[in-house]
């Protein structure tokens, strides 16, 4: 079946400093990848859709500086989250499809605790 | 401003009731709906979905009820199971599902 696998599950980074975070699609082909934050409250946002051979689009509020997001293939996406400060604190789920239009598969997601 | 909400913020059923979870929405350019499920310390899983031409999609004992003209959807869990108990969301995307939108969730808690 579809997996997606996030690592780490859960981080602490201080505030200031950056943290990387990973997604890998087992059975079959991450075309697109969406990076999602989740909130405390549990509302999502989302960061950025990412496809292959595209540029990546990001939301308003989200920036490239802030959140650079790496897909170099059809199998893995990586993000960072840059300077990191309590309020990108929360749960980062990196959801992915095999084409545009596909349903997500999401994975357990990256939390992010930031001191 | 909330493009997909989900009146109720949580909800309680006996074991074996039918559970029913509004959620509404906006655009009028969303035409698919799907429903995640997310229990503590996961992400959303799929359970279901519906595209706008349909008015009522069943998978076992989930039912969305679909109202295009009213702009709201119902997901239906019948017989519910304390294994139903968890957060459910009311998800919806248009021009092929580039931007998915999630509502704020419904937590359910199904007591046996």
């Amino acid at each position: 079946g579809a997996l997606v696998y996030q690592y780490p599950r859960r981080t602490i980074c201080k505030s200031g400093t950056s943290m990387r975070m990973e997604c890998q699609a087992v059975g079959f082909q991450a075309t697109s990848v969406a990076w999602y934050r989740q909130s405390p409250q549990k509302t999502f946002e989302l960061i950025a859709l990412s496809t292959v051979n595209s540029a990546i689009k990001y939301e308003q509020n989200f920036t490239q500086e802030k959140f650079p997001i790496s897909h170099p293939n059809l199998s893995f996406s990586s993000m960072t989250v840059l300077n990191a400060y309590l309020e990108d604190r929360g749960l980062y789920l990196c959801g992915a499809g095999d084409r545009v239009g596909s349903d997500y598969t999401f994975g357990s997601g990256t939390r992010l605790l930031v001191i | 401003q909330q493009q997909v909400r989900q009146s109720s913020q949580s909800l309680t059923v006996w074991e074996g009731e039918t559970a029913i979870l509004n959620c509404s929405y906006e655009n009028s350019a969303f035409d698919y709906f799907p429903w995640y499920q997310q229990f503590p310390g996961e992400g959303p899983a799929l359970l279901i979905a519906i595209r706008s031409v349909s008015d009522k999609k069943e998978d076992g004992r989930f039912t969305i009820f679909f109202n295009k003209r009213e702009k709201n959807l119902s997901l239906h869990i019948k017989d519910s199971q304390p294994g139903d108990s968890a957060t459910y969301f009311c998800a919806a995307s248009g021009n092929m599902g580039y931007k998915l939108t999630f509502g704020t969730g419904t937590s359910l808690l199904v007591d046996p």
